[in-house]
């Protein structure tokens, strides 16, 4: 069964509006973290958010998470032009310490 | 900052080739990982390495795959006879457990773009 899935699969935005991306998982977890991957290149850590946490914040990003709901969502303020990627959330499996599983994802395009 | 290291950026090889992805994770790290992700797909996780050996391995990671850590800093992945499908960007990541727990960040790598001929 598919783990993480982000919604929209694409958003596009003006800059310097506030882009929303949300996230749904199946199975219990102990952390989901976000990720963000501009085209064709790797994958950069944004933010780990434990199930014991509701909210985190880093710089422009807040993440929330409902564990009730099993699902979180990605806020990005002031979006800029740099912010055009594609993010991903990313869950532990609970009975797997190791791999982490990944959504498909939001294409965020930030229009100048 | 330290970050994760990965050679080639890009490997152009004739299916059933043996290709050989190389990764030198973050210098402290004790758990390393390689995923992948098929152009235009999710990335998929294949393997978790600790303690000099495998801990958990995906059902995508065959008898065609092996990682080892020849060293002190690499880690690598070996793919025996590529298939056309093998084609993917991979990513090597790595992350450190806090005492007692084992579910941390995981840092990735750039990638390296695999295509398969």
């Amino acid at each position: 069964s598919q783990q993480g899935e982000e919604d929209p699969q694409a958003l596009s935005i003006q800059e310097g509006e506030n882009a929303t991306m949300n996230c749904s998982y199946k199975t219990s977890i102990n952390n989901l973290q976000w990720y963000r991957q501009n085209s064709g290149r790797g994958l950069v850590h944004l933010i780990l958010i434990r199930s014991n946490e509701r909210e985190k914040h880093s710089g422009r990003l807040r993440v929330t998470l409902d564990t009730s709901k099993k699902s979180s969502s990605l806020l990005i303020t002031a979006s800029r032009a740099a912010d055009t990627a594609s993010y991903f959330c990313a869950t532990d499996g609970y009975s797997s310490a190791s791999k982490i599983i990944f959504g498909s994802g939001t294409r965020l395009s930030i229009r100048p | 900052e330290p970050e994760v290291t990965q050679t080639p950026s890009h490997q152009v090889t004739q299916m059933g080739q043996e290709v050989i992805l190389r990764c030198v994770p973050i210098s402290n790290h004790l758990y390393f990982y390689w995923y992948r992700q098929i152009l235009g797909q999710k990335v998929e996780f294949l393997v978790s390495f600790y303690n000099n050996e495998i801990s958990e391995k995906s059902e995508i990671f065959d008898d065609q795959f092996s990682v080892e850590r020849p060293d002190g800093s690499n880690f690598t992945l070996k793919i025996r006879s590529t298939k056309l499908e093998d084609s993917a960007m991979y990513f090597c990541a790595s992350s450190s457990p806090r005492t007692g727990a084992l579910w941390e960040t995981q840092y990735f790598g750039p990638g390296t773009r695999l295509l398969v001929l």
